[in-house]
C-alpha cells in the first residue's frame, strides 16, 4: 500500500522569507501523481500544485514550486516570499495513475505552517 | 462557477442513529469522492463515484455507504453511528479523475454524542 510521510508537524517562517515543506512517499507504481493541498481554517482543501511522475521537470505555480526526486521518492514544496495568507495546514498527497479513473488520494498527516509577521 | 457544495455544514447526532450527508459537485464534474478527516487518523479515502457507479472504496466498514445521482450529486450515509465517526467529511469532485486534481468542498462537521 502507498504511504505518504510528512516529517514536519509544524513549521514557522518570517513573512517574505522562503520555506520548504518536506514529503516522502512509498509506492511500487511507476506512474502516479503527487499533489500539495492547503487547508486554511475555513476547512476547504485547496490544490496548490500538482506533479506528474513521468515528467522530470519540477512543477511551478507562481510563488510555489516543488523539488521532485523520483528515485528518492521525495516531493518537497518551496514557498517563496511567504505571505500571511499562506498560513494553513499543508498536505502532501499521492494517487496512482489509472486510465480515466480515480483511485483516491493518499494523504500525509500534514504540516502546520505559521507565518510570523 | 459555483464550487463544491456540501450540506449541512454541521451536524450533531446520537450514537446508534444514521446520517446522510450531501455533496453537489462543480457543474460538469462526473467524479465525486468522499474523505474522512480526524485528528488521529488524518485524511482517509472513503469512496469514489463516477457516472452513478462506485469505482473505488477505501478501508471502511459497511456502515459507510454512498450513492451518486444522474445529475452527479452524491450522498454519503453512515448507519449505526459510533462515537469514533465524529469527523470532518470532505467531498471532492473532478472532471477527469485523479489527473487534474480534485476540488474540495468545505466539509460537513459531524459530531456523534
Amino acid at each position: 500500500a502507498q504511504t505518504v510521510t510528512q516529517s514536519q508537524p509544524e513549521m514557522s517562517v518570517q513573512e517574505a522569507e522562503t520555506v520548504t515543506l518536506s514529503c516522502t512517499y512509498d509506492t511500487s507504481e511507476s506512474d502516479y501523481y503527487l499533489f500539495w493541498y492547503k487547508q486554511p481554517p475555513s476547512r476547504q482543501m485547496i490544490l496548490v500544485i500538482r506533479q506528474e511522475a513521468y515528467k522530470q521537470q519540477n512543477a511551478t505555480e507562481n510563488r510555489f514550486s516543488v523539488n521532485f526526486q523520483k528515485a528518492a521518492k521525495s516531493f518537497s514544496l518551496k514557498i517563496s516570499d511567504s505571505q500571511l495568507g499562506d498560513a494553513a495546514m499543508y498536505f502532501c498527497a499521492y494517487s496512482k495513475r489509472s486510465g480515466g479513473g480515480a483511485d483516491g488520494l493518499t494523504f500525509g498527516k500534514g504540516t502546520h505552517l505559521i507565518i510570523q509577521p | 462557477k459555483a464550487g463544491v457544495t456540501q450540506t449541512p455544514r454541521y451536524l450533531i447526532k446520537t450514537r446508534g442513529q444514521q446520517v446522510t450527508l450531501s455533496c453537489s459537485p462543480i457543474s460538469g464534474h462526473r467524479s465525486v469522492s468522499w474523505y474522512q478527516q480526524t485528528p488521529g487518523q488524518g485524511l482517509q479515502f472513503l469512496f469514489e463515484y463516477f457516472s452513478e457507479t462506485q469505482r473505488n472504496k477505501g478501508n471502511f466498514p459497511g456502515r459507510f455507504s454512498g450513492r451518486q445521482f444522474s445529475n452527479s450529486r452524491s450522498e454519503m450515509n453512515v448507519s449505526t453511528l459510533e462515537l469514533g465517526d465524529s469527523a470532518l467529511y470532505l467531498c471532492a469532485s473532478s472532471s477527469q479523475g485523479t489527473a487534474y486534481g480534485y476540488t474540495f468542498g468545505s466539509g460537513t462537521r459531524l459530531t456523534v454524542v
